[in-house]
């Protein structure tokens, strides 16, 4: 079974510029979700989706957005970047099982530098 | 507010001993915790799972306790080896929009000597 797949692994963008970066989930599994990881914050939950629909955000600014297409796989975008947006981004596709307990599958994370 | 804390400091072992890390949360009822190893520039991989009911919960040479009264597990390493070496994340579920999100600590990262 493949694991999940993010594209792409390094990315180097310029303040104000726009990234999108993609994830694919482990095959049947449709909830996604994207996590930011920087040394000083540790590993931050930005968003969830689930069946095209986003269930949850966290506590990050409207220029983080993402969505969800019909085959489960899943886009995040940030408009306009800034410095401090440089981190490693990291897409999670989630098994339920038992009484909603989830095991979340990690992809390889995309490499974002901002200069 | 909601806290989750893991020791920051790296801990130092020799091979073949018991790593012991811990994680400890405030305003939390999680209904789950999780533990996760992370190795540099790769995404956590999910170890093992434990249930705001269960005690403890063994994996080969992995065991986690769960004290709900004291808001804190305990993850070990039984005949650690250099491969071992590795930060170890835990994760509160906390049930949020009709799902369980998995809120993470900073990590402790374990080295493991030969």
């Amino acid at each position: 079974k493949a694991g999940v797949t993010q594209t792409p692994r390094y990315l180097i963008k310029t303040r104000g510029q726009q990234v999108t970066l993609s994830c694919s989930p482990i095959s049947g599994h449709r909830s996604v979700s994207w996590y930011q990881q920087t040394p000083g914050q540790g590993l931050q939950f930005l968003f969830e989706y689930f069946s095209e629909t986003q269930r949850n955000k966290g506590n990050f600014p409207g220029r983080f957005s993402g969505r969800q297409f019909s085959n489960s796989r899943s886009e995040m975008n940030v408009s306009t970047l800034e410095l401090g947006d440089s981190a490693l981004y990291l897409c999670a596709s989630s098994a339920v099982f038992d009484r909603g307990a989830t095991e979340a599958f990690f992809g390889q994370g995309t490499r974002l530098t901002v200069v | 507010s909601q806290k989750i804390e893991q020791n920051s400091e790296a801990l130092n072992i020799q091979e073949g001993k018991t790593a012991t890390l811990t994680c400890n949360y405030t305003n939390y009822s999680p209904a789950y915790l999780q533990w996760y190893r992370q190795d540099p520039g790769r995404g956590p991989v999910f170890l093992l799972l434990i249930r705001e009911n269960e005690k403890e919960k063994r994996k080969e040479r992995l065991k986690v306790t769960f004290d709900t009264t004291l808001k804190q597990s305990l993850f070990h390493i039984t005949a650690s080896q250099p491969a071992d070496s590795a930060t170890y994340l835990c994760a509160l579920d906390s049930a949020a929009g009709g799902s369980y999100i998995p809120t993470f600590g900073r990590g402790t990262s374990l080295i493991v000597h030969p």
